[in-house]
């Protein structure tokens, strides 16, 4: 069984450059989750998909980022006109649907850093 | 509103010590699930425990062990007899409300010496 796995591991971008990130969930899961992480602090919610319904969304995540999971699968974190603010880890996790709240189980996150 | 404190945020043991790793949490919700997660160096979080706020039960799995208190909204995490590969950070974290979202709090970074 392989795990949650994301795509770039590292990022390293130019202020104002846009940049996509992918997360391809545990197979049989179809909840996914993106978390951001920075230097010395725990993950911070951002948005959760069911299938392909993003059904929460925090207030950090801004309108220049956007995120999809088109096919209830995979999904993409797309951050547009990045800041060196948004220089974070990029972590996606997934959980079955069998609770109210199952355990979400993390990727190795994409490391963005915003020059 | 949802809340983890972890007080402690670095902790030195030498090898073979017993260390514990606190957690405050705060929720107004009678159901809740709390968790702790690994994060080693390489950095992907690992999942260790899961609980339900109905479950006061404490649980031993090999070295590590949880004890549970709703009285004093705590969760605290012990490892017994450390080891270097023990070394990380551990997230205590929380989820309530019905909601996905899960709160983790600041983390604790152990370094256990040789």
């Amino acid at each position: 069984d392989t795990g949650v796995s994301q795509n770039p591991r590292h990022k390293i971008t130019k202020r104002g450059q846009n940049v996509t990130f992918r997360c391809d969930p545990i197979s049989e899961h179809n909840r996914l989750y993106w978390y951001r992480q920075t230097l010395g602090q725990g993950p911070e919610f951002l948005t959760y998909f069911q299938n392909e319904a993003q059904l929460e969304k925090s207030r950090l995540l801004s309108d220049r980022f956007s995120a999809e999971r088109p096919k209830g699968s995979f999904s993409t974190l797309e951050i547009q006109r990045t800041e060196q603010g948004d220089s974070a880890m990029y972590l996606c996790a997934s959980s079955p649907r069998s609770g109210p709240s199952d355990t979400q189980y993390f990727g190795p996150g994409t490391r963005l850093t915003v020059l | 509103a949802q809340k983890v404190t972890q007080a402690q945020t670095e902790i030195s043991v030498v090898e073979k010590e017993d260390v514990t790793l606190d957690c405050v949490y705060e929720t107004r919700d009678t159901t809740y699930y709390l968790f702790w997660y690994k994060q080693p160096p390489s950095g992907e979080l690992v999942f260790l425990i899961r609980r339900n706020s109905f479950d006061e039960q404490n649980e031993i799995s090999g070295r590590y062990s949880w004890n549970f208190q709703k009285s004093t909204s705590s969760f605290n995490f012990t490892i017994t007899a450390s080891q270097v590969v023990d070394s990380a950070v551990y997230f205590c974290a929380l989820n309530s409300g019905g909601y996905q979202k899960v709160t983790f709090g600041t983390g604790t970074k152990l370094q256990v010496i040789p």
